[in-house]
């Protein structure tokens, strides 16, 4: 099971702002750079956020991510019908050794 | 542009092995962590296993720790994945991604900014 804990879904209406938070601990969140992703249905994940807060090439400033403490959040402003779809945070975990998954929020647009 | 294709997938009985291949290009695959990224149906993501860009150091997840083994040939631009003693819980589509990062101390930054489109494994008798 998954070590990042998420909501498991989110709406809003066009046009509006969404949170989805992403909750861990002190061996991945607290201590290490946090990603999110964007799964669009039948399709492979994107890269939306890499390290906090940055944005790859290509991808809206609609989009932002921030990180506090053990515990970071992705915020999609000005909402539109194409965000709907899964999202995922992400970081490596030192305990583990490993890379581990939030266990996704589904954003629907109303 | 990066292109990474899996290939391999199928149906397996339980029990039984497969070996997955993901083939790399428009990149310079031995500078990069490869890394498996797997996700059951209907179901969330779950990261498998990554490889240094030397194939010198393997990280897995606990539960396909033992059974599964990630590999490299540089020469060939190629990632594997080889799936021994195979559940009904490793159904799942399985997607290779590179890396951003090369080596182990890099890893507390890693992230995947590409994928390839994923192969399904379905394991049932």
């Amino acid at each position: 099971q998954s070590v990042l804990t998420q909501p498991p879904s989110a709406s809003e209406t066009p046009g509006q702002r969404v949170t989805i938070s992403c909750s861990g601990s002190s061996s991945n969140i607290g201590s290490n750079t946090v990603n999110w992703y964007q799964q669009l249905p039948g399709t492979a994940p994107k890269l939306l956020i890499y390290n906090i807060n940055k944005r790859p090439s290509g991808v809206p400033d609609r989009f932002s991510g921030s990180k506090s403490g053990t515990s970071a959040s992705l915020a999609i402003s000005g909402l539109q019908s194409e965000d709907e779809a899964d999202y995922y945070c992400a970081a490596w975990d030192d305990s583990l050794n490993g890379y581990v998954f939030g266990t996704g929020t589904k954003v629907t647009v109303l | 542009q990066v292109q990474l294709v899996e290939s391999g997938g199928g149906v397996v009985q339980p029990g039984r092995s497969l070996r997955l291949s993901c083939a790399a290009s428009g990149f310079t695959f031995s500078s990069y962590a490869m890394h498996w990224v797997r996700q059951a149906p209907g179901k969330g993501l779950e990261w498998v296993a990554v490889i240094s860009y030397d194939g010198s150091n393997q990280y897995y997840a606990d539960s396909v720790k033992v059974r599964f083994t990630i590999s490299r040939d540089n020469s060939e631009s190629t990632l594997y994945l080889q799936m021994n003693s195979l559940r009904a819980e490793d159904t799942a589509v399985y997607y290779c991604a590179r890396g951003y990062c090369s080596m182990t101390s890099c890893y507390p930054a890693e992230y995947f900014l590409h994928w390839g489109q994923g192969t399904l494994v379905t394991v049932s008798s």
